[in-house]
């Protein structure tokens, strides 16, 4: 069965520093979403992105988050100078069709740790 | 905010006891989905029903929606302990772009 997959699974990072999220979302699917969840807390929308660019993003998603699809399969979240609040489990989703009701396939999720 | 709020909060059951959440929303929606998300993992699609649609079944999962009340609720029946998991509601919001919004979830505990 397709799956999203991310990595890393976890990664600890000093505030300040750059991080990387990656993604390979299903193959054949054309919309990408991230999604995080602080720690016990509700499942935040950050931003979707389709045909390579963004098409809609949250407060949350501000000048520090950028998301790109370097190439015709990974699907990346970078947060350029992270903070302690930075610190959640990163989702990242995909489905395969735009504007019809459909599930999102979600990966296991990045867990970010910020020290 | 369009996002759907789960109720209870956390709900502790025996095995073989029926499990009922509930989801509460604000503005008109497409559809809502149900979602289940075991500790540390990602979220896992259960049942989606549409805004046209009353009830809907999927094997011990039975999903209700009532627009007139913005409500939506999801029975588990004849629970078992590998049901323990949080159940989040997800709705997207007519006329909007597709943005699954999803709400604070429920805590099920079914002690076996």
């Amino acid at each position: 069965e397709p799956e999203v997959t991310q990595t890393p699974s976890h990664q600890v990072t000093q505030m300040g520093q750059e991080v990387i999220l990656r993604c390979v979302p299903i193959s054949n699917h054309l919309y990408f979403y991230w999604y995080r969840q602080i720690l016990g807390q509700k499942v935040e929308f950050l931003v979707s992105f389709y045909n390579n660019e963004i098409s809609e993003k949250s407060e949350i998603f501000d000048d520090q988050f950028s998301v790109e699809r370097p190439d015709g399969s990974n699907f990346t979240l970078k947060i350029r100078s992270t903070k302690l609040e930075d610190s959640a489990m990163y989702f990242c989703a995909s489905i395969g069709l735009r504007g019809t009701a459909g599930e999102l396939f979600f990966g296991e999720g990045s867990r970010l740790t910020v020290l | 905010s369009q996002q759907g709020e789960e109720d209870p909060q956390a709900l502790s059951i025996q095995e073989g006891e029926n499990a009922t959440m509930n989801c509460s929303y604000k503005t008109s929606i497409n559809n809502l989905q149900w979602y289940r998300q075991n500790s540390g993992r990602g979220l896992v699609h259960l049942i989606l029903i549409r805004s046209n649609e009353r009830e809907k079944h999927s094997g011990r999962l039975r999903v209700t929606l009532d627009t007139s009340k913005k409500s939506s609720s999801l029975l588990i029946t004849a629970s078992r302990a590998a049901d323990t998991a949080s159940y989040f509601c997800a709705t997207d919001q007519s006329g909007g772009s597709y943005i699954p919004t999803f709400g604070r979830g429920t805590s099920l505990i079914v002690h076996p």
